[in-house]
């Protein structure tokens, strides 16, 4: 079946601009994650939301990261004012168990 | 919060030597610790999971062991081959299902 999908693949902005990015987790999961991958660093936990629950926000990293999950499916990180240190892969995963099923990422890229 | 440290950072063996890769954390509260793997330029996996209740899990070539006295896990994989070439992330959370806490990996270069 399908798995989890990520939009868009690469993404260059300028700083200062906002951008948004997109999860479609794998169909019948109530639990979507995402995190950040750093050139060289490990994944580091951003937000993760489990079905109508209020979401776990305590890894984004300021208050210019915000997410949302609508239906309880589709994810959108959005970011403002993206800085220079906002590069990164960021990923997303989603599970209906204890795995956690990755998408391929979009990577970030701010000039 | 939780704070998962994972050594080392790079580890080269021999085709057919055994690799050991070990993790730390600080909660005490965690009960569930995940291995993944990640190959160049693609996602992560999941390669093998470990609960509290137990001590350790084998699955083929790969195993875990988990010392909650002393808070650390270790992976093993016996018999290393050319494609057990990557990076493998060690993780904890309080619960399966739950937000994990990474280390920041280990890569793994295994030659023939």
């Amino acid at each position: 079946g399908a798995g989890v999908s990520q939009s868009p693949s690469n993404k260059v902005t300028e700083k200062g601009k906002d951008v948004e990015l997109r999860c479609d987790p794998i169909s019948g999961h109530t639990a979507l994650y995402w995190y950040r991958q750093s050139l060289g660093q490990g994944l580091e936990f951003l937000i993760y939301f489990q079905g109508n629950s209020a979401p776990d926000k305590s890894g984004l990293p300021s208050d210019r990261f915000s997410a949302e999950r609508t239906g309880g499916s589709v994810s959108t990180l959005t970011i403002q004012r993206t800085q220079q240190e906002d590069s990164a892969v960021y990923l997303c995963a989603s599970s209906g168990g204890p795995e956690q099923y990755f998408g391929p990422g979009t990577r970030l890229t701010v000039t | 919060g939780e704070n998962v440290e994972q050594h080392p950072s790079t580890l080269s063996v021999q085709e057919g030597d055994s690799a050991v890769i070990k993790c730390t954390y600080s909660d005490s509260a965690s009960n569930y610790f995940p291995w993944y793997k990640q190959e160049l330029g693609k996602r992560p996996q999941l390669i093998i999971d470990i609960r509290s209740n137990v001590g350790e899990k084998k699955d083929q070539r790969i195993a875990v062991t988990l010392n909650k006295t002393a808070k650390h896990f270790s992976l093993h994989i016996t018999e290393t081959q050319p494609e057990d070439s990557a990076v493998y992330f060690c993780a904890a959370s309080k619960q399966a299902g739950t937000a994990l806490i990474f280390g920041k990996g280990t890569t793994l270069s295994v030659s023939s």
